[in-house]
């Protein structure tokens, strides 16, 4: 089952407008991740953060994280119509060596010129 | 050269037949994933191996088999392929000890008639 769900499903914006999706997640986590999706095509990775971490910079994103709220968002600045794509957040789960990842349903983006 | 590479890209089968999709990484990670992806529900986890020697089933193993022949390669079967196995697979790699990170292959459309 899902451990993470995105919100929202959909999302349309401008140019040049920030793009804030969110994640939701049940259970406790080791890391958060972010990953992209391009239609049709592999995962790409954007960004960790880690469960002790609240907030994380990569270029034009910024990504936070509530553990208390089990909730994480990630917001792209200044959006490029190279932008579009689907958003996937991804828990790690805690401890052990028995590590793997669960995705949510995603967040389609559509970035409009 | 990509780093994850996965053959076939598409495929096309019929009802009852065996079929493998083939998965090779030159990256040396340890760990690999088998994911399938249906519209609207995301990434579910098939199955995954941390190992040549470990093969754990994930969320939705059921119908498959996985090969792990050598560090880089991890092959999933379908043993007799039904119509609900239509879907987009992807393979992953990760590094493990710390190293969260996937690394996606470009995916094999599968459609079963």
């Amino acid at each position: 089952s899902q451990q993470g769900e995105e919100d929202p499903q959909a999302l349309s914006i401008q140019e040049g407008e920030n793009a804030t999706m969110n994640c939701s997640y049940k259970t406790s986590i080791n890391n958060l991740q972010w990953y992209r999706q391009n239609s049709g095509r592999g995962l790409v990775h954007l960004i960790l953060i880690r469960s002790n971490e609240r907030e994380k910079h990569s270029g034009r994103l910024r990504v936070t994280l509530d553990t208390s709220k089990k909730s994480s968002s990630l917001l792209i600045t200044a959006s490029r119509a190279a932008d579009t794509a689907s958003y996937f957040c991804a828990t790690g789960n805690s401890g052990g060596s028995n590590y793997k990842l669960t995705f949510g349903k995603g967040t389609l983006l559509t970035v409009n010129p | 050269d990509a780093d994850v590479t996965q053959t076939p890209r598409n495929r096309i089968t019929k009802t009852g037949k065996r079929i493998m999709l083939e998965c090779s990484q030159t990256k040396g990670h340890d760990r690999m994933y088998w994911y399938r992806q249906d519209p609207g529900l995301g990434l579910r986890l098939i199955y995954y191996s941390f190992d040549v020697k470990d093969i754990n089933k994930g969320e939705i193993s059921d119908g498959y088999s996985v090969s792990r022949q050598a560090q880089a390669k991890f092959s999933l079967s379908l043993e007799s392929a039904i119509p609900n196995q239509t879907a987009l697979y992807f393979c992953a790699t990760s590094g493990g000890g710390g190293q969260e990170t996937q690394y996606f292959g470009p995916g094999t459309r599968l459609l079963v008639l």
